[in-house]
């Protein structure tokens, strides 16, 4: 029972394509992230959606676009790839009212050659 | 936006010895939660702890909010302690969850 779980674990692309990252959340939750990890550790959130609308958007390039079709998921769109993009991605959820958890999935490691 | 300071940056232990990670931030805080990475990369939620302290079997953590940090002790650590422990917050004039840059700890068997 994965309380957040994401797909694909793994991407691996060429620059200039697109791709999408899925994530889902069985914890009744009604809030959902993105939030990026560079190569030395640092996360930083993208997005945040509560109950499918957007509240954060951080300084992101229009290429990322999130989609969330109800409130226990969370997908992330990425156009046009660049080498900049590699990172690992995860998403996250956690009540809106901000005294709850935040839970992570298990990441996904996008690497852009 | 308030910041968020962890020490020390990286740490190495002894199977079996103690250590305390410290967490600074600049302003009032409303959340505060320590998380551990593992050397897979997942991200396990520690602590939600915006005061006082909290217990969970060889870890704890305390935060002092009126003077702006928290703590996480770690005892009798073990290898499976190994990995990257952030600390963020939710407070001042952000919207968001900031995290530190995190503390990177070892432990050798």
């Amino acid at each position: 029972d994965t309380a957040v779980s994401q797909t694909p674990k793994y991407l691996v692309t060429q620059m200039g394509n697109d791709k999408s990252i899925k994530c889902e959340q069985n914890l009744g939750h009604d809030t959902m992230y993105w939030y990026k990890q560079d190569s030395k550790k640092f996360l930083k959130i993208m997005f945040s959606y509560n109950n499918k609308e957007l509240i954060i958007n951080e300084t992101v390039p229009n290429r990322f676009s999130p989609k969330s079709p109800d409130k226990a998921h969370l997908n992330l769109h990425i156009n046009s790839l660049e080498l900049g993009d590699s990172a690992v991605y995860f998403c996250a959820s956690s009540q809106l009212d901000r005294s709850e958890k935040l839970f992570f999935g298990s990441g996904t490691q996008l690497s852009v050659l | 936006g308030i910041q968020v300071e962890q020490s020390p940056p990286d740490l190495i232990l002894q199977e079996g010895a103690n250590s305390t990670l410290r967490c600074n931030f600049s302003d009032s805080v409303n959340n505060l939660q320590w998380f551990h990475q593992n050397p897979w990369g997942q991200l396990i939620n520690l602590f939600y702890i915006p005061s006082g302290t909290k217990q969970n079997g060889r870890l704890s953590a305390t935060t002092v909010a009126t003077e702006r940090y928290s703590l996480l002790y770690i005892s009798s650590s073990q290898t499976t302690d190994s990995g990257v422990y952030f600390c963020a917050v939710h407070g001042g004039a952000n919207s968001k969850l900031t995290f530190g840059k995190g503390i990177t700890l070892s432990v050798r068997p």
